[in-house]
């Protein structure tokens, strides 16, 4: 069946460090791919996508590549901020029934 | 643009209560569906419905009704509340279409305790 495996959390970084938090996934046929975030007592919104292999998506500095043939889809930026502390979610959708298959959720705390 | 809007934000409930979350969608989305958060746990589907009169189960149906009469609206209700059902819970809806890259929205949680 279809799955996403995130790193597990948390994760703690100083400002300014290189941020990545890992997803892999298993699925069949060809998913479109995304990360969420989730800031401190809100709910979650999109924060980049990617629908087919070799697409980058990126949003606030945020990149991540789809990687088809290591079924990755890693969460990048360059230099983190205090601002980006949150929980990241990795998910794919993989029909046409719209169902996301979540991962677990990855709490990242950046310190000053 | 108020996008997906649940209320209440908070609930505390006796064992044995029963409540009704709301969640609205100005959108247009036909999809739409109702997780729960728990520590650990990620997000869990409840359940879901692709259209106004169609709903089906998630992963963890148990214990949670839904309806959908109109496009905008779907309540969960919790018949009889017990402490496993303590969470937050998120709705979330996004676009039909049948596409597999749809973003979806979602609203604000509302954290429920049940003692």
């Amino acid at each position: 069946g279809n799955s996403v495996t995130q790193m597990e959390g948390p994760v703690t970084l100083s400002e300014e460090a290189f941020l990545t938090i890992n997803c892999t996934y298993t699925a069949t046929g060809y998913p479109s791919l995304f990360w969420y975030v989730q800031y401190p007592g809100e709910g979650l919104q999109l924060l980049l996508k990617a629908t087919k292999a070799d697409d980058k998506g990126s949003n606030k500095g945020f990149e991540a590549t789809y990687r088809k043939e290591t079924t990755s889809f890693h969460l990048e930026k360059g230099s983190a901020q205090v601002s980006d502390s949150a929980v990241y979610f990795c998910a794919l959708n993989a029909g046409n029934n719209r169902k996301l298959i979540w991962g677990l959720g990855t709490s990242l705390a950046v310190n000053p | 643009n108020a996008g997906v809007t649940q209320t209440p934000k908070f609930q505390v409930l006796k064992t044995g209560q029963s409540m009704t979350l709301q969640c609205a969608q100005d959108m247009n989305h036909e999809y739409m569906s109702w997780y729960r958060q728990d520590p650990g746990m990620g997000l869990r589907l409840i359940h879901y419905s692709v259209g106004a009169g169609i709903t089906d189960q998630g992963e963890v149906p148990n214990g949670y009704n839904v309806s959908r009469s109109t496009t905008e609206d779907f309540p969960l209700r919790l018949l009889s509340a017990a402490p496993s059902q303590t969470s937050v819970y998120f709705c979330a809806s996004s676009y039909s279409g049948g596409q597999s890259n749809t973003e979806a929205f979602f609203g604000q949680g509302t954290r429920l305790t049940v003692v």
